[in-house]
């Protein structure tokens, strides 16, 4: 079956960095997205990978190693704003997106 | 704001009624998306739709039944619902289905049925 693993919930602190792992074993590949959503809003798109390598946009970079079935969300000076879910979603060989179930990020003073 | 809109924002009903969901877009996009997002769950893909055809029924009972009238408007038709049924449903869209296209969502209707 197709499964994207990533951590259930994970607390920071303002100003500092965070990396939030995602891996994933699906049937073929056609590129990962990274969405932030806020409670009780619609999630956004945040990155696109489908390349092996790092994107960086802002205070926000998103790896990918296709080869390990890796990927991971950094984010940089942290504020509380960011305080949300993270969803790591894979396209498959039918471009069908696979999604994980998020990861919860707690933002500390 | 994403350009996708969705009504209502929350809604109660109970197992006998029957209510409709409603999303537009605003994006000129021609794919649309219907998800159920459980607490803690990945998100479920329900329908797609392409150019106004479905394209894709994930195993969703009758009891959710889709209509899409144009490119644009996205409709879920509930009827009979179960307590389980309660979730978040997300309406979404992308330029076309079949590539590799960034999908824009609406905030969702958070749906509770009693």
């Amino acid at each position: 079956g197709q499964n994207i693993d990533q951590p259930t919930e994970m607390t920071a602190t303002e100003g500092a960095i965070v990396q939030i792992n995602c891996t994933y074993q699906t049937s073929g590949f056609n590129g990962l997205f990274w969405y932030q959503q806020h409670a009780g809003e619609a999630p956004t798109f945040l990155s696109y990978n489908v390349l092996d390598g790092l994107e960086e946009k802002g205070r926000f970079s998103s790896f990918l190693s296709r080869s390990k079935g890796y990927s991971y969300l950094l984010l940089k000076e942290l504020q509380m704003k960011d305080s949300a879910s993270y969803l790591c979603a894979v396209q498959d060989s039918n471009y069908q997106l696979i999604w994980g179930a998020g990861t919860k990020l707690i933002i500390k003073p | 704001e994403t350009g996708v809109t969705q009504t209502p924002r929350h809604l109660v009903m109970g197992m006998t009624n029957k209510k409709s969901l409603k999303c537009e877009q605003h994006l000129g996009h021609n794919a649309m998306y219907w998800y159920k997002q459980s607490a803690k769950k990945p998100l479920e893909l329900m329908f797609v739709y392409n150019f106004k055809e479905q394209t894709e029924n994930n195993s969703v009972p009758s009891r959710f039944s889709p209509e899409c009238p144009n490119s644009s408007h996205l409709f879920l038709h509930l009827h009979t619902l179960q307590p389980e049924d309660s979730a978040l449903y997300l309406c979404a869209s992308s330029p076309l289905r079949g590539e590799a296209e960034t999908q824009y969502f609406g905030p969702g209707t958070r749906l509770l049925v009693l």
